[in-house]
């Protein structure tokens, strides 16, 4: 079956432009989270998600980190106001359950220039 | 605060050989342990899942051991080839529901 997809992936922008990045969680799983990796750096957690809600939002990094998620289905990591340190790849995984084997998406390389 | 370890940072054996990837963490109080492998350019792949019930797993080559009263986890490559080259990371899934991460092992297998 279809697994996580996500897009774009690549994203190349100018510093202070937002960005929108989309994950498709595959279908059914009602977890879904997203990471980062930073260059040459271990993943970082971001937010998680059951069914639409996301209990802890402490992993974002700056308030300029926003996500929601429509249902049990397609979810978005908005960032504003980009900055240089915010370039990284941004993995996207779901599980069926909380918690559960985590299964990942290709990521989406951003760039911020 | 859970930290996650894996050692050693980097592996290179030549094929054929049975090799131990070595995962630690500090805080015992977790749902699950995964092992992981990430290829360059390529995304995640789960090897094995363990949940904090459990004592090990196993999938084809791979074995996969939680101890979680002192902290570790192995993962057992049997008869390693060159496909097996990518780098291995561990997770921890803690009370937060949050997977906390090992900086992975990359491992080189010689033909």
């Amino acid at each position: 079956g279809a697994g996580v997809s996500q897009s774009p992936s690549n994203k190349v922008t100018e510093k202070g432009k937002d960005v929108e990045l989309r994950c498709d969680p595959i279908s059914g799983h009602t977890a879904l989270y997203w990471y980062r990796q930073r260059l040459g750096q271990g993943l970082e957690f971001l937010i998680y998600f059951q069914g639409n809600s996301a209990p802890d939002k402490s992993g974002l990094p700056s308030d300029r980190f926003s996500a929601e998620r429509t249902g049990e289905s397609v979810s978005t990591l908005t960032i504003q106001r980009t900055q240089q340190e915010d370039s990284a790849v941004y993995l996207c995984a779901s599980s069926p359950i909380l918690p559960d084997t985590q299964y990942f998406g290709p990521g989406t390389r951003l760039t911020v220039l | 605060k859970q930290e996650v370890t894996q050692i050693p940072a980097a592996l290179s054996v030549p094929e054929g050989e049975n090799l131990v990837l070595n995962c630690s963490f500090t805080d015992s109080a977790i749902y699950n342990l995964q092992w992981f492998r990430q290829d360059p350019g390529k995304g995640l792949t789960s090897l094995l899942l363990i949940q904090s019930s459990q004592r090990e797993q196993t999938s084809g080559r791979l074995n996969a051991s939680l101890d979680k009263s002192s902290g570790r986890s192995t993962l057992y490559i049997a008869a390693s080839q060159p496909g097996d080259s990518a780098t291995y990371l561990c997770a921890v899934v803690d009370s937060n529901y949050q997977l906390i991460w090992g900086a992975g092992t990359k491992l080189i297998i010689k033909p």
